[in-house]
């Protein structure tokens, strides 16, 4: 089935550093991704998403690209801020409507000032 | 535009008893999806309803189940908690108009205790 693998964390950086998130999938067909974002005590929020092969999603600075040949969807930021800490999920659904998405374990990120 | 609500926000039980945990969908849309996040399993898929209909269900006991209302509202139960019960659950809607069919939004979540 479907599956999700993103780097594990936590991770831990210094405000204004470079940020990545590996993330690579298996899946049948040719999947929607996803990056979402959870900060303490919220559920979770859409940050980007790339619907085909070659497509880059972006958001507030985050940017990830679809990457078909090595089944990735890193996730990267060139210059984090304090606020940026939270638990990222990287997920993908199956356009073949089985209506729900796979994520994967989510990577903790605390960005220290 | 109200978000996705989901009621109650907290709640502590005892192993045996039963749950029933509630969410409106933000206004329009008419999917409603349920997930359980646990520190050990993740975010894991329970059921997704569409017109009072479940095109999908995850792989949980039948001691998990939901439905959703004509209004879209829908409601999980937990029948007979044991301890691994104990998770945030989580409920997500879509509005399938857009073609953004699969981007769902979520809700704060139903932290759910059990003792």
């Amino acid at each position: 089935g479907d599956s999700v693998t993103q780097m594990e964390g936590p991770v831990t950086l210094s405000e204004e550093a470079f940020l990545t998130i590996n993330c690579t999938y298996t899946a049948t067909g040719y999947p929607s991704l996803f990056w979402y974002v959870q900060y303490p005590g919220e559920g979770l929020q859409l940050l980007l998403k790339a619907t085909k092969a070659d497509d880059k999603g972006s958001n507030k600075g985050f940017e990830a690209t679809y990457r078909k040949e090595t089944t990735s969807f890193h996730l990267e930021k060139g210059s984090v801020q304090v606020s940026d800490s939270a638990v990222y999920f990287c997920a993908l659904s199956d356009p073949g409507g089985d209506y729900k998405l796979s994520f994967g374990a989510g990577t903790t990120v605390t960005v220290r000032a | 535009k109200a978000g996705v609500t989901q009621t109650p926000r907290y709640l502590i039980k005892t192993r045996g008893q039963q749950v029933t945990l509630s969410c409106s969908p933000i206004s329009g849309h008419r999917s409603v999806s349920w997930y359980q996040q646990t520190p050990g399993q993740g975010l894991q898929f329970l059921f997704e309803y569409f017109s009072e209909t479940q095109r999908n269900k995850g792989n949980f006991p039948g001691r998990f189940s939901g439905r959703q209302f004509s209004n879209s509202r829908s409601e999980m139960n937990v029948s007979t908690l044991e301890l691994g019960d104990s998770a945030l659950y989580l409920c997500a809607s879509s509005d399938l108009k857009t073609g953004d069919a699969n981007v769902l939004t979520f809700g704060a979540g139903s932290r759910l205790t059990v003792l």
